[in-house]
């Protein structure tokens, strides 16, 4: 498996405008998660998902952020409208939930919103 | 939620030299995960060790789940193995909360 797959890896968008980060897990994992990492937070858990299903959007940080996974193949997350506090690296993270054992991470997208 | 806690924050090393880099989390854990962030930003994994002593090359790692710690041991250090180090425990088998991070420097 080519692991967890992200795209696109940097972006660079204005302030107001609409970004989309895609990913794509694990074939064969049941859990997908978005984590996002910036300096002064960390790496934070922003939405967790099982089965195609959220089960715990808690981390989202507000209704600018959306994240969906229409099959088990493909999840993305939105900003819209995007602000430079949200510049960060977004992580896409899969997992058999359920099997003990360990989550994988894709390469990150980094986000810059000027 | 539970509270992962990473000394030390920064260690610099010559290389060759061994280390051990310290994790305290503050509830029981049904996933606990040892994780390098190279220069590039890639997160690898390392070790999933909820409990016990796992061995891979130069690095090891154990873990104390009744005292709720984890060690990763880097022995012979390479300036390849210079990043952050950061450890994630999950007392539900889905959340990982992640700490801080030792950032390690390895100089040749």
């Amino acid at each position: 498996d080519a692991g967890v797959i992200q795209s696109p890896r940097h972006e660079v968008t204005e302030m107001g405008q609409e970004v989309t980060l895609r990913c794509k897990p694990i074939s064969g994992h049941n859990s997908l998660f978005w984590y996002r990492q910036t300096m002064m937070r960390g790496l934070e858990l922003l939405i967790y998902f099982n089965n195609n299903v959220p089960i715990d959007d808690s981390g989202m940080p507000e209704d600018r952020f959306s994240a969906k996974m229409p099959n088990a193949s493909f999840s993305t997350l939105k900003i819209q409208p995007s602000e430079p506090r949200d510049s960060a690296v977004y992580f896409c993270a899969s997992q058999e939930v359920g099997a003990r054992t360990e989550a994988f991470f894709g390469q990150g997208t980094r986000l810059t919103v000027v | 939620g539970i509270q992962v806690e990473q000394s030390p924050p920064d260690l610099i090393l010559q290389e060759g030299a061994n280390s051990t880099l310290r994790c305290n989390f503050s509830d029981s854990v049904n996933n606990l995960q040892w994780f390098h962030q190279n220069p590039w930003g890639q997160l690898i994994n390392l070790f999933y060790i909820p409990s016990g002593t796992k061995q891979n090359g130069r690095l090891s790692a154990t873990t104390v789940a009744t005292e709720r710690y984890s060690l990763l041991y880097i022995s012979s250090s390479q300036t390849t193995d210079s990043g952050v180090y950061f450890c994630a425990a999950d007392p539900n088998d889905y959340k990982l909360s992640f700490g801080a991070g030792t950032t390690v420097t390895v100089r040749a």
